[in-house]
């Protein structure tokens, strides 16, 4: 279990309005990544972040902004939420110790619907 | 840039049938591979990986090898089950840095007893 708590789980919103989803890990793991799914797209990263204050972007990052003022937490802000970006958004982390490949561990996921 | 190239889904066995999910990829340099599954209503699960050129990761009667020469990363089973019906994907990430993976776009496999 790596600890990874999305929220909210499930969120309806209009177009226009702001939304933030919150990642929370509780092991103190470096990098944290937040990714979409849609269908016949697979999972595309939106931004990632390797430390405190430290964030880059991905692939999907127009519309989205982010921010990691302490460790454990990692949100992802829609400033004005549009119909495209109704998706699953899911947080992820890479453990940074004893893990020589670099694989990634999922949150739950947040459904976010757009009006 | 890299890139994972998935099977189109969806598919539809039969219990007891050999699965095979194919897969390749695009990248620069030698990047780790990774399969995960999504059970419905949950998040991704990695399934398995491999770090290096002919390993083969394995887990739950999953297979899949790292062929550099084809760049495929297939998955196969030989006996599927109606519990592993669920939506798998494939990935690649380098081992240095902060290890972005890239995934395929998914499979959807649905078993019928």
């Amino acid at each position: 279990d790596a600890g990874i708590t999305q929220s909210p789980r499930h969120k309806v919103t209009e177009t226009g309005t702001p939304v933030t989803l919150r990642c929370h890990q509780t092991e103190n793991h470096r990098y944290m990544y937040w990714y979409r799914q849609d269908p016949g797209h697979g999972l595309r990263l939106i931004h990632y972040s390797y430390g405190v204050k430290d964030t880059d972007k991905g692939e999907v990052s127009d519309g989205y902004s982010v921010s990691r003022s302490k460790t454990e937490d990692f949100l992802l802000t829609l400033e004005s939420a549009t119909s495209s970006q109704t998706s699953v958004y899911f947080c992820a982390i890479r453990e940074t110790s004893g893990s020589v490949s670099g694989e990634l561990f999922f949150g739950e996921g947040s459904r976010l619907t757009v009006l | 840039g890299d890139s994972v190239t998935q099977m189109e889904g969806p598919v539809t066995l039969s219990e007891e049938a050999f699965l095979t999910i194919n897969c390749t990829y695009t990248a620069t340099g030698y990047p780790s591979l990774f399969w995960y599954v999504q059970y419905p209503g949950e998040g991704l699960q990695l399934l398995l990986k491999a770090t290096k050129a002919d390993d083969k990761g394995s887990n739950k009667g999953f297979e899949a090898t790292y062929r550099k020469e084809t760049t495929s990363f297939h998955l196969e089973k030989g006996s599927v089950q109606v519990s592993d019906s669920a939506v798998y994907f494939c990935a690649l990430g380098g081992i240095q840095g902060a290890q972005k993976l890239v995934f395929g776009q998914g499979t959807r496999l649905t078993i019928n007893p």
